[in-house]
């Protein structure tokens, strides 16, 4: 079975910049988390979706936003990117216990 | 919030068991115990997780204690492969990692 794929890998932006991260869960999967991870802040959630509704949302602001289509993949935006957005961000899948990472997508805004 | 704390980091000699241990005392009584282990830069990956009986896979084994307020992940043979950060959490409404114990296998 495939596990959870994210697209691009890598990816440079500059500053006020817009991006959108996508990722594709493991089949059958119908939860999807994202988070942030920076070496100052560690893995830090920022939100969860199930069933094309967002369940659970971490303390991030309104930049930051997301979406789930019928067919679990998600994908989420950064508008108006800032130089403290540099990270590698995350996406998880799970269908009942437990979490399957993808390999993430490194950020860098300059 | 949940919380865990776990020490920061350990040293291990190849081949020999790794024994990491993780204070959840704020657990409730209806919550797993997940372990997971990031490899430099990558995704974390699953290792194991358990409600209040031991457990054991392929990878490790988890030994919870009776009043599930502390856990312990064995790696029985550590490899230097399994050089990591690794993370115990437990799942409440999301995943809260914290910090983690960074470990080092040496030969």
């Amino acid at each position: 079975k495939a596990g959870v794929t994210q697209t691009p890998r890598y990816l440079i932006k500059t500053r006020g910049q817009q991006v959108t991260l996508s990722c594709s869960p493991i089949s059958g999967h119908r939860s999807v988390s994202w988070y942030q991870q920076t070496p100052g802040q560690g893995l830090q959630f920022l939100f969860e979706y199930f069933s094309e509704t967002q369940r659970n949302k971490g303390n991030f602001p309104g930049r930051f936003s997301g979406r789930q289509f019928s067919n679990s993949r998600s994908e989420m935006n950064v508008s108006t990117l800032e130089l403290g957005d540099s990270a590698l961000y995350l996406c998880a899948s799970s269908r009942d216990q437990g979490q399957f990472f993808g390999p993430g997508t490194r950020l860098t805004v300059l | 919030d949940a919380k865990t704390t776990q020490p920061t980091s350990m040293d291990c000699a190849e081949g020999r068991a790794a024994n990491l241990p993780c204070n959840h005392s704020t657990i409730s009584g209806n919550e797993y115990v997940y372990w997971y282990r990031q490899i430099h830069s990558q995704g974390p990956q699953y290792i194991i997780h358990g409600l209040k009986n031991n457990e054991t896979n392929e990878m490790a084994s988890l030994i919870i204690t009776e009043d599930r307020k502390s856990s312990t992940l064995i790696l029985p043979h550590a490899t230097l492969r399994d050089t990591a950060v690794y993370y115990c959490i437990f799942k409440g409404d999301m995943l809260t990692f914290g910090g983690g114990t960074r470990l080092m296998v040496k030969p």
